[in-house]
């Protein structure tokens, strides 16, 4: 059991579009779920915390505008890379909380996004 | 401030023992996390520690010490497939994950 899928797994874009990466908890229901990017040799670095049916909380420095969330369902959340730059390549890793769990988070398997 | 302090990288020999340390400074403490990333993948997780003392689990183990601020994650038998980046994670009074910058462990044969 608690499983969470991400999709896609790896994505290439041109500079300037946008791209929706999705994070699904498979089995149990998550009210919130957190959005990491890693970049290499690098540890993981929160981006926001997501929480089903508000707004997310974005850590400092992550602007809002360009890394859209949204937590439509216990069991869904969504990060978009609106008009992605080569610097917004990196790999974009989500967890998911289960309900009153508070000291659990579980992975999603990432994914790697190229931007040219 | 909060911070999460581990070697960078450390070598070590197949069939041998290694010691991961990690140092903490957070505001709060519910519990403290190890994980086991390897490279392109996602981390998994391996322990979590929230009482004093050692906990064990096959050829991992996880000590803590919340009155030192310190753990440490205990590599046994190593194989090759040890290989990789051990993250320590620190879950704080808000139940937010800090992490570690991650130690690269070198298994050589």
């Amino acid at each position: 059991g608690a499983v969470v899928s991400q999709h896609p797994s790896w994505v290439i874009c041109k500079s300037g579009t946008s791209v929706k990466i999705e994070c699904r908890s498979l089995d149990f229901q998550a009210t919130t779920m957190f959005w990491y990017r890693q970049f290499p040799k690098q540890s993981l670095m929160l981006m926001a915390t997501s929480n089903e049916g508000s707004k997310a909380t974005y850590e400092q420095g992550v602007e809002k505008d360009k890394f859209l969330i949204n937590h439509a369902s216990l069991t869904l959340s969504t990060l978009t890379v609106t008009s992605a730059h080569p610097e917004d390549s990196s790999f974009y890793i989500c967890s998911a909380r289960p309900l009153a769990e508070y000291n659990e988070q579980f992975f999603g398997p990432g994914t790697r996004l190229t931007v040219l | 401030g909060q911070n999460i302090d581990q070697p960078t990288e450390m070598t070590a020999t197949e069939g041998a023992i290694v010691q991961i340390n990690c140092t903490y400074q957070t505001s709060g403490f519910n519990g403290l996390f190890w994980y086991q990333q390897h490279a392109g993948e996602a981390p998994t997780f391996l322990s979590y520690n929230v009482l004093d003392g050692l906990e064990e689990k096959g050829r991992f183990s996880s000590f803590l010490s919340r009155s030192k601020g310190y753990s440490y994650l205990l590599l046994k038998e190593l194989q090759m497939k040890d290989s990789a980046s051990y993250l320590c994670a620190v879950m704080d009074s808000n139940y937010q994950l800090i992490w570690g910058a991650g130690t690269k462990l070198i298994i050589k044969p």
